[in-house]
């Protein structure tokens, strides 16, 4: 089955303690990317990764890093975590980032305290 | 600074009744592509439609069908005989100016309840 699989669906952490939250697809897709959701402002992207170890800034990529040294493979690293990061987040990908539809990851919900 | 809005943050419509969600943009791309997904309240994020800008035709699925106006930039989702599993929330993707296409962009979102 084609699918974008997150790990965790949710966390909740304290301020400071470094997490990671994983994210793979077997779809062979080129294009990955990271969102945030938070209320009445929609989704935000954080990163997105064109192809293996191509990766560049979305809109909101202050506090996150990523890395793709695997095609399948696109985790996403707090590295200090802070309150204001609480959030939805959901993991996407697609064979092209702009003329294909992205497929979703079932998202996770971080709190951190 | 890219500019999408979904002017409507929450709707309502009846079962079986008409509903439009409006989403309007800026670019200065003229090929492009546009999507809207549906998050229902298990919060998967599901492709509903997409448009190809250089196509005249509207899109249609089923019973969710697009108004495309690309000198308008408006890119309006209209859901027909609206079900009960229609609730939920509805995000545009349109196009982000040239330049930053490989980013990507979604509207702040309409949240759509049915009722009976």
């Amino acid at each position: 089955e084609a699918q974008v699989t997150q790990n965790p669906r949710y966390l909740i952490t304290v301020t400071g303690k470094k997490l990671t939250v994983t994210c793979s697809q077997n779809m062979n897709h080129e294009y990955m990317s990271w969102y945030r959701q938070d209320p009445g402002l929609g989704l935000r992207q954080i990163y997105y990764s064109m192809n293996v170890e191509v990766t560049d800034k979305g809109d909101v990529p202050e506090g996150y890093k990523v890395s793709r040294k695997e095609k399948r493979n696109f985790p996403l690293i707090l590295e200090s975590p802070s309150p204001n990061q609480t959030s939805l987040y959901f993991c996407a990908s697609s064979f092209t980032g702009r003329i294909q539809p992205q497929h979703f990851g079932d998202g996770t919900r971080l709190s951190i305290l | 600074a890219q500019t999408v809005t979904q002017s409507q943050p929450e709707m309502s419509v009846q079962e079986a009744e008409t509903v439009t969600l409006s989403c309007t943009y800026d670019t200065s791309e003229s090929d492009y592509y546009l999507f809207w997904y549906k998050q229902p309240p298990s919060r998967q994020m599901i492709l509903v439609i997409r448009q190809e800008a250089y196509k005249q035709q509207n899109a249609t699925e089923n019973r969710f069908s697009v108004n495309f106006q690309k000198a308008a930039k408006s890119f309006s989702l209209k859901i027909s005989d609206s079900q009960l599993g229609d609730a939920a929330m509805y995000f545009c993707a349109p196009p982000r100016d040239t330049g930053t296409a490989s980013k990507l962009t979604f509207g702040t979102g309409t949240r759509l309840q049915v009722t009976l």
